[in-house]
């Protein structure tokens, strides 16, 4: 079954704090990616990657970096927390080729920045 | 930046009735579309994909592709309580699609009362 696991369901961090958020998936999955959701603004792509050590840039990505070191786990950071930041964060995995394209989420990572 | 527009609702229904959600978008060449079902609080679930036009039935769901019209619905039979949620629609990256980049739209919320 899919299977991406998220490090910690609720996170309370304060301004200027560097946070580190883990994905993990078991699906052996080539695409990785972090998503923040926010009332009204839906989805928006922060970052994703494509393959292990490769990144790029989605919609949203100021504030944020992330890593890919191994296949299976991506890791969002944010380098100097502010409280814009506050938001619910989803990462997916999905495989590549073919028509495949569907993407799994895994149980989101609610943060707030006090 | 590609456009996935939905109407945001909500859409109210009685139980038992057809529920149908609309979604439109704006890249010709998108081969590639989604349904994910996000209820309150929880992250957004897979429940239908579709590539060719025509309709795609999976129990209560079809989905219903017109790329010449570029327009993508669900239609959900036999509404029930527990299917009100807020209904996602997703689109792929049609160039350099290997990369599997979905762009979402902001949802439709479904109500569907007793």
């Amino acid at each position: 079954d899919v299977k991406v696991t998220q490090s910690s369901r609720y996170l309370v961090k304060r301004t200027g704090e560097k946070v580190f958020l883990e994905c993990v998936q078991d699906m052996d999955h080539e695409n990785m990616f972090w998503y923040r959701q926010d009332p009204g603004l839906g989805l928006r792509l922060i970052y994703f990657s494509y393959d292990v050590k490769m990144k790029e840039k989605g919609d949203i990505p100021e504030g944020y970096s992330v890593s890919r070191e191994k296949k299976e786990r991506f890791s969002l950071i944010l380098e100097s927390a502010s409280t814009n930041q506050t938001s619910m964060y989803l990462c997916a995995s999905s495989s590549q080729g073919g028509r495949s394209h569907e993407q799994y989420f895994g149980p989101g990572t609610r943060l707030t920045v006090t | 930046q590609k456009e996935v527009e939905q109407n945001s609702g909500p859409l109210s229904v009685p139980e038992g009735a057809i529920a149908s959600l609309n979604c439109t978008y704006s890249d010709r060449v998108s081969q590639s579309f989604f349904w994910y079902r996000q209820y309150s609080g929880k992250s957004p679930e897979l429940i239908m994909s579709i590539y060719s036009n025509g309709d795609k039935e999976d129990g209560r769901f079809t989905a219903q592709l017109n790329k010449a019209s570029q327009y993508v619905s669900l239609l959900i039979r036999d509404s029930q309580p527990s299917d009100s949620a807020t209904y996602l629609c997703a689109v792929n990256e049609a160039r350099g699609s290997t990369l599997g980049r979905l762009y979402f739209g902001r949802g439709t919320q479904l109500t569907v009362w007793p």
